[in-house]
């Protein structure tokens, strides 16, 4: 079957730095997308990776690694408005997204 | 502005009240896909849309129809609504010509069957 990890919940403080971590195991790979989801709101496109590497913007990074079926998001110099729900979806061998179930990330001050 | 918009955003029903919500993009998109997001389930797929008159089952179909008669719109109907389909329904668009875009998500609505 198909699979993506993440962990449930992850708690940081402003400022700091924090990585949220995917695994997967797909039918094929076509590509990793990061989203973030605020609570009650829509999800909006952070990211694509599909070649091994960091993809940087701005706060915000992106690694792959295919051999691994690895994935982290990088999030830097946390802002309050980071606490959101991070998403990672997997592109299959069938051109279909399939999600994980998503990462809490809280930030205190 | 480019979106997707979906109505209604709140709907409290009963059990078998056929319904039926609204998808609709502006963006000419040819890929429309419904999704339900329920707590610790993440995004599940209910049906997608490739271009007009092609829809496919996605993970989830049981309970559920669409249509695509037009390009910009993607309904999601309900014949006979059940309490185990209350959750928050997303639906999303994206351009064919590059799968790897992003998909746009309408601002979801949330259901509730009693």
């Amino acid at each position: 079957g198909q699979n993506i990890d993440q962990p449930t919940e992850m708690t940081a403080t402003e400022g700091a730095i924090v990585q949220i971590n995917c695994t997967y195991q797909t039918s094929g790979f076509n590509g990793l997308f990061w989203y973030q989801q605020h609570a009650g709101e829509a999800p909006t496109f952070l990211s694509y990776n599909v070649l091994d590497g960091l993809e940087e913007k701005g706060r915000f990074s992106s690694f792959l690694s295919r051999s691994k079926g690895y994935s982290y998001l990088l999030l830097k110099e946390l802002q309050m408005k980071d606490s959101a729900s991070y998403l990672c979806a997997v592109l299959d061998s069938n051109y279909q997204l399939i999600w994980g179930a998503g990462t809490k990330l809280i930030i205190k001050p | 502005e480019a979106q997707v918009t979906q109505n209604p955003r709140y709907l409290i029903t009963v059990t078998g009240k056929k319904l039926t919500v609204t998808c609709s993009q502006n963006m000419n998109h040819e890929y429309m896909s419904w999704y339900r997001q329920d707590p610790g389930l993440g995004l599940r797929q209910i049906y997608y849309s490739m271009n007009v008159e092609v829809t496919d089952k996605g993970d989830v179909p049981e309970g559920y129809k669409v249509s695509r008669k037009e390009k910009r719109n993607f309904p999601l109907i309900l014949e006979s609504p059940s309490p185990n389909q209350t959750s928050l329904y997303f639906c999303a668009s994206s351009s064919t010509g590059d799968l790897y875009n992003e998909q746009f998500f309408g601002p979801g609505t949330r259901l509730t069957v009693l």
